[in-house]
């Protein structure tokens, strides 16, 4: 089956740098997404890897290492508004897209 | 704004009774998928879409039933209510490759069952 483990809650202040894991097990691999989600919003889609490395855009980074099953969101000058749940997300040769368990984020001022 | 429509945005129900939520995928896309979010929960995968033919099933429970149309909405039925079912229902769609993982979520429907 497929399955992913992520943190289950994040805190950081204002300006800072967080980085939040994601671990997962799928039979196939057709890639890595994140995922962000404010209370009572929809999940909106941040970053995909489908290959090896650092995909960057804007404030946000998203590393995978498929050797690894392992993948993790980065998120730079942190800002009030980045408070949300992010979700890792995979699919495996099941063709379902599974998300992992969602990681809390807390920004302070 | 997505491109995905889910209607009702809120519906409140009995036990015991049948709901059909139903969902528009943004034009063009052709997978359809529906996931159950109970409080501070994840996204349970219930099941997948393509093209009008069931492509995979997650954990759903044999009281809820889906389909997806010829015009390539799709509708998610439960019945036999109960309590538990109370959750936030969402659906997404995704271009036409099966194999995308990036998919586009609706407003979600606020299922409490009473």
């Amino acid at each position: 089956g497929q399955s992913l483990e992520q943190p289950s809650e994040v805190t950081a202040v204002e300006g800072a740098i967080v980085q939040i894991n994601c671990t997962y097990q799928t039979s196939g691999f057709y890639g890595l997404s994140w995922y962000q989600q404010h209370d009572g919003g929809a999940p909106t889609f941040l970053s995909y890897n489908a290959l090896d490395g650092l995909e960057e855009t804007g404030r946000f980074s998203s590393f995978l290492s498929r050797s690894d099953s392992y993948g993790y969101l980065l998120l730079q000058e942190l800002q009030m508004k980045d408070s949300a749940s992010y979700f890792c997300a995979v699919r495996g040769n099941t063709d379902k897209l599974i998300f992992g368990t969602g990681t809390r984020l807390q920004v302070f001022p | 704004d997505s491109g995905v429509t889910q209607t009702p945005k809120h519906l409140i129900t009995a036990t015991g009774q049948r709901v059909t939520l139903r969902c528009s995928p943004r034009s063009g896309d052709l997978s359809v998928y529906w996931y159950q979010q109970s409080l501070d929960q994840g996204l349970q995968f219930l099941i997948q879409y393509y093209n009008g033919e069931e492509r995979a099933k997650g954990n759903i429970l044999e009281r809820f039933s889906a389909q997806q149309f010829p015009d390539l909405h799709s509708e998610l039925n439960l019945s036999s209510l109960e309590l538990g079912d109370s959750a936030l229902y969402f659906c997404a769609s995704s271009v036409d490759q099966v194999r995308d993982t990036e998919a586009f979520f609706g407003q979600g429907t606020r299922l409490t069952v009473v």
